[in-house]
């Protein structure tokens, strides 16, 4: 079925530097999006981007965070600078544009480890 | 705001057995209802998702129940074998915004041969 591919699998930095969080959606998708779950805990919405634009984010995307998908190649997810509480699992998914009942498919999600 | 919780967080059953997995949420105008399984290394993949004015569904050896009442909505595996053993989250999304998903814990399951 279709996929979501992410990239890399595991990042790991050293706490203020960039980082980029590659995310391949599916092809004819228009609505994208970026979840975070920390070890033990459950996994939580960040953001959701539609046609160039950020449409909705929650308190846990802070001003450190931002999202692009420069002429449909990679959306991406940069965290910059970074810090420890950023260490965790991002997820990507993407779903079509539908009115009710989208389905998002997500990818295998990205650990970030911020030392 | 809405709040989802899953039980149990781990189950282990032997291969044929039935393997049932609970969430309950808090908001009783929450419309959509999902359940995802994540197998190690690879993405969550969609199992079933159902609609606030079903109460019960079934496909492939799967059934879900939704009790609007008591604000529960249930998986179960009937006939367990071990290429289930995954980790099973329940999520839902709020009324009017089904592009943002709450999710439970997670439950690891582990279908024993």
């Amino acid at each position: 079925g279709p996929k979501v591919l992410q990239i890399p699998s595991h990042q790991i930095i050293d706490m203020g530097q960039m980082v980029t969080l590659n995310c391949d959606p599916v092809s004819n998708h228009l609505y994208f999006y970026w979840y975070k779950q920390i070890l033990g805990q459950q996994m939580e919405f960040l953001v959701n981007f539609y046609n160039g634009k950020v449409m909705e984010k929650s308190k846990l995307f802070k001003d450190q965070f931002s999202v692009e998908r420069p002429d449909g190649s990679y959306f991406t997810l940069k965290i910059q600078p970074t810090a420890l509480e950023d260490s965790a699992v991002y997820f990507c998914a993407s779903s079509v544009e539908r009115a009710n009942n989208e389905r998002l498919f997500f990818g295998h999600g990205t650990k970030l480890s911020v030392l | 705001g809405e709040q989802v919780e899953q039980r149990p967080p781990h189950l282990s059953v032997p291969e044929g057995d039935s393997a049932v997995i609970i969430c309950t949420y808090t908001d009783s105008a929450t419309a959509y209802f999902y359940w995802y399984k994540q197998e190690p290394g690879a993405g969550l993949q969609l199992l079933m998702s159902v609609f606030s004015n079903v109460d019960r569904k079934e496909e492939q050896g799967l059934t879900v129940l939704l009790n609007k009442k008591d604000k529960q909505l249930s998986l179960n595996l009937t006939a367990a074998h071990p290429g289930d053993s995954a980790v099973y989250f329940c999520a839902v999304s709020e009324a009017g915004n089904t592009r943002k998903l709450i999710f439970g814990l997670g439950t690891t399951l582990q279908v024993q041969p």
